[in-house]
């Protein structure tokens, strides 16, 4: 069965420190996979996005993830945190359904904390 | 653009009355909508997929007479909470596409909360 898992349920890093946080997928075809962001509260928000292509993908805020396909990973970096990115981001895999609907996975989420 | 809304973004509600929540694809026609339910604390589990004139595909273990989605035009899905119970309180998010393999679009989520 598919599946996406996030190993680290919260992390805090200081302001102007690097990121990663880790996703690994389970599913037998080629992945779609996408990083998304979720303030408290609130709906969740497109960071990037891989299809194909270069395995090194640009987002929005900064953030970059690299689809590593010998790993099964698919972890988001940022070079230098800021209090702003404090949030939840969620890792996902789109997957395409035996009817032909894609539907996505979600990995559980890691908390990132921001000390000032 | 890409926007998604919802409406209500809150709302409480006695045990046994329905509620409907509703999402809207601002600035795109979106042919397949989704549901989703977000408990404290954790992911976002899918609840159905629903295509435009048709019926709601549910995922195993959704109750299909208990959140009826309709999805009347491109750009228009509901969530119909029947007689609602404490247990369904919870984070109600709704996405939109624009077909197969297109990226979701979120909406900002609907607390419901039945006393």
């Amino acid at each position: 069965a598919q599946s996406v898992t996030q190993p680290d349920i919260h992390i805090t890093v200081s302001e102007g420190a690097s990121l990663e946080l880790r996703c690994n997928y389970s599913y037998g075809a080629t992945p779609y996979l996408f990083w998304y962001v979720q303030s408290p509260g609130q709906g969740l928000q497109l960071l990037l996005k891989y299809f194909s292509g270069d395995t090194l993908v640009q987002g929005i805020k900064g953030f970059e993830a690299e689809f590593k396909r010998s790993q099964s990973s698919f972890n988001l970096r940022k070079p230098s945190v800021h209090w702003s990115d404090a949030a939840e981001y969620f890792c996902a895999v789109g997957i395409i359904t035996q009817g032909g609907s894609e539907k996505l996975v979600f990995g559980k989420g890691t908390k990132l904390t921001v000390n000032p | 653009g890409a926007v998604v809304s919802q409406h209500p973004s809150r709302v409480i509600c006695k045990s046994g009355t329905s509620v409907k929540i509703e999402c809207r694809s601002l600035d795109f026609q979106a042919t397949t909508m989704f549901w989703y339910r977000q408990f404290p604390k954790q992911s976002l589990m899918l609840m159905a997929t629903s295509n435009e004139g048709s019926k709601a595909t549910y995922e195993q273990g959704v109750e299909k007479d208990k959140f009826l989605i309709n999805h009347a035009s491109l750009t228009l899905s509901t969530l119909t909470v029947t007689s609602a119970h404490p247990e369904d309180s919870s984070f109600y998010i709704c996405s939109a596409s624009r077909g197969v393999t297109d990226t979701q679009y979120f909406g900002p989520g609907t607390r419901l909360t039945v006393l």
